[in-house]
């Protein structure tokens, strides 16, 4: 299954709401996580389910979609938060991700 | 708390042999299928394989079917990666992960002549 992220970079200012996409190239149902990788750090597991938010992750992140497309958003951006996003879909063997959104001030 | 210790990487000439291995602490290690996820330089995230927490199903990426293999030491909490006729694009950074989403710093492995 193929993983298509939009947009590649994204331009938004602290405080602000950004919407990241994710779409498959087939219906993985829910079956799709989000990462979170600050630079030079390893990933951090954000969203799982769609829309379940891991342990400790913020409530200004939220995940839905299913099917085919699929939404990140963050609201109120912090300094912290700009960073690159990666989906991954977890309905198929092999596993795929996303190309990555980065998200720049 | 969790932790992913990967090990084993450097430098290694195409053709050859490297085996990575991820030591887990901090949970039930037998509990948990693993995963092994790479990243080349400056690009974004590639799955590379599974293992189940019995040790008893296993899958690969394309890329490294054939390759690779994963497997794993339940008694030891212990993940392995035995990458065999190494490219020169298989030059990357190598993370563990369980299937929680928990995340290792990584290992690199560079394949160069």
């Amino acid at each position: 299954i193929v993983m298509t992220q939009s947009p590649a970079t994204l331009s938004v200012s602290p405080g602000e709401r950004a919407t990241l996409s994710c779409r498959a190239s087939q219906s993985i149902l829910r079956n799709l996580t989000w990462y979170q990788q600050r630079p030079g750090r390893s990933p951090r597991l954000l969203i799982y389910d769609a829309s379940t938010r891991a342990t400790g992750i913020p409530a200004r992140f939220s995940g839905s979609g299913s099917g085919t497309e699929f939404t990140l958003a963050i609201s109120s951006l912090q300094s912290e938060d700009f960073a690159a996003y990666y989906c991954q879909q977890y309905n198929n063997w092999p596993l795929s991700f996303g190309q990555g959104t980065r998200l720049e001030i | 708390q969790v932790q992913l210790v990967e090990s084993g990487g450097g430098v290694v000439q195409p053709g050859r042999s490297l085996r990575l291995s991820c030591a887990a602490s901090g949970f039930s290690f037998s509990d948990y299928g693993m995963h092994w996820v790479r990243q080349a330089p400056g690009k974004g995230l590639e799955w590379v394989a599974v293992v189940w927490n019995d040790g008893s199903l296993k899958y690969y990426a394309d890329s490294v079917e054939g390759r690779f293999i994963i497997s794993r030491d339940n008694s030891n909490n212990t993940l392995y990666l035995q990458m065999n006729s190494l490219r020169v694009e298989d030059t990357a950074m190598y993370y563990c992960e369980t299937e929680g989403g928990d995340w290792g710093q990584g290992t690199l492995v560079t394949v160069s002549s």
